[in-house]
């Protein structure tokens, strides 16, 4: 079936290196996206999107980049805080008028000191 | 938390029991969402509502069912809880009509023993 998935389930990094997060959907047919970030015990929290017209879109140390030739999705974080470490997931909205929400599984972000 | 409640946050049940989780919204939002999360699984769609009455499946509906009967209202139900059920469920809303991100509820661990 369609779905959103992630190439990396984990990612460990270094404070003040910068991280890269992806994620290949199949829909084509989606046409937003959206990174979120999910701390334990909590929900997850909205980060960075990009509609489907756009390819690149900053945030405050954050950069969202759409690949749709090859159904592409990454996140970039400068400069990684141990703030930072968390669990990140995409999400991607279907085409259409329901707005169908749906997610991958998601990358766990270290940051080592 | 955008004016979005869940309740309970805890419940432990038995196999078999019928059991209600509730999300409620201050917001007026159009669009709301129930997910559960798994580890290794990440937030899988449940079901999802795009209106008053109007509520479709997500993908992995079997064993759910969700009634909205007012705007603020998006209840799921569990007909016979199994332990398979066991796990985080959480709710989310989505802004009437504009492609924008979720708010996710803080959520409901559920427990069937």
């Amino acid at each position: 079936g369609e779905s959103v998935g992630l190439h990396l389930p984990t990612l460990s990094v270094q404070e003040g290196d910068n991280s890269i997060i992806n994620c290949a959907y199949s829909n084509s047919a989606s046409d937003y996206f959206i990174w979120y970030k999910q701390e334990s015990g909590k929900g997850p929290q909205f980060i960075i999107d990009i509609r489907s017209n756009m390819d690149k879109r900053q945030g405050q140390r954050v950069t969202v980049l759409l690949n749709k030739t090859v159904k592409h999705l990454s996140l970039q974080i400068a400069a990684t805080q141990p703030g930072d470490s968390a669990v990140y997931f995409c999400a991607e909205n279907s085409g259409g008028s329901n707005y169908k929400l749906t997610f991958g599984k998601g990358t766990l972000l270290t940051v080592n000191p | 938390d955008a004016g979005i409640t869940q309740s309970p946050r805890h419940k432990v049940t038995e196999t078999g029991t019928p059991v209600t989780l509730r999300c409620h919204q201050t917001e007026n939002h159009r669009y709301m969402y129930w997910y559960r999360q798994d580890p290794g699984h990440g937030l899988r769609l449940i079901h999802y509502s795009y209106g008053v009455k109007d509520t479709d499946k997500g993908e992995v509906s079997d064993g759910y069912s969700v009634s909205r009967s007012k705007t603020e209202d998006f209840l799921l139900t569990l007909e016979s809880a199994t332990s398979s059920q066991t796990s985080v469920y959480f709710c989310a809303i989505r802004h009437t009509g504009v492609l924008t991100e979720a708010f996710f509820g803080q959520g409901t661990r559920l427990t069937v023993v």
